[in-house]
């Protein structure tokens, strides 16, 4: 069973530019939630989809943004950049029923590095 | 809001011999999920194990185990055998239950197993 994918795994960008993160979920799994890491701020949720909605969010600017597709792959986006947004992108999913303990499975995530 | 606190930034063991991770946490919830996931130097988050918040019943997986103390707001993993592929950043997290896939992290405790 393929685990979590996420493309790129590594990308350089400068302030101001956007871009674009994709991950593809385990097969079946519905639910995709994005993480941003950082040395200073940890490990803090960006927001979830299940199904196409978002179902949560986290306390992040509107620039950055999300969507998920018919076949629950999901892109985030960030515009503007900032030396800020800098960090290691994690995508999670999750069959995403709202009973049990879902377990998240995580990808080997998105290294942003903005100059 | 809940927050999830480790107090440990780093703690080191020999192999073979037992280690024990803190966390602590604050909710007002009644019903949620507890996980320690370990991340590797490879960035890849792995879940270690899980606790059901109404299960008074500790989980053990293997040499994993975790000590749930639930009016304390406690929940501690136990490492027996120390192997050096355990060599990790370990999470403590917290679920809301019923609320989507929304993890709130701890700060992380990193581990280092010496032979």
């Amino acid at each position: 069973k393929a685990g979590v994918t996420q493309t790129p795994r590594y990308l350089i960008k400068t302030r101001g530019q956007q871009v674009t993160l994709s991950c593809s979920p385990i097969s079946g799994h519905r639910s995709v939630s994005w993480y941003q890491q950082t040395p200073g701020q940890g490990l803090q949720f960006l927001f979830e989809y299940f199904s196409e909605t978002q179902r949560n969010k986290g306390n992040f600017p509107g620039r950055f943004s999300g969507r998920q597709f018919s076949n629950s792959r999901s892109e985030m986006n960030v515009s503007t950049l900032e030396l800020g947004d800098s960090a290691l992108y994690l995508c999670a999913s999750s069959s995403g029923g709202l009973s049990g303990a879902n377990v998240l499975t995580f990808g080997a995530g998105s290294r942003l590095t903005v100059l | 809001a809940q927050t999830v606190t480790q107090s440990q930034p780093e703690m080191s063991v020999q192999e073979a011999e037992t280690v024990t991770l803190s966390c602590t946490y604050d909710t007002s919830e009644n019903n949620y999920y507890l996980f320690w996931y370990k991340q590797p130097p490879s960035r890849q988050m792995i879940l270690v194990i899980r606790q059901e918040a109404y299960k008074q019943q500790n989980a053990t997986e293997n040499r994993f185990s975790v000590n749930f103390q639930k009016a304390a707001k406690s929940f501690s993993l136990k490492i027996s055998d120390s192997q050096l592929g355990d060599t990790a950043m370990y999470f403590c997290a917290f679920m809301k239950q019923e609320y989507g896939n929304k993890l709130v992290f701890g700060a992380g405790t990193i581990l280092r197993v010496k032979s």
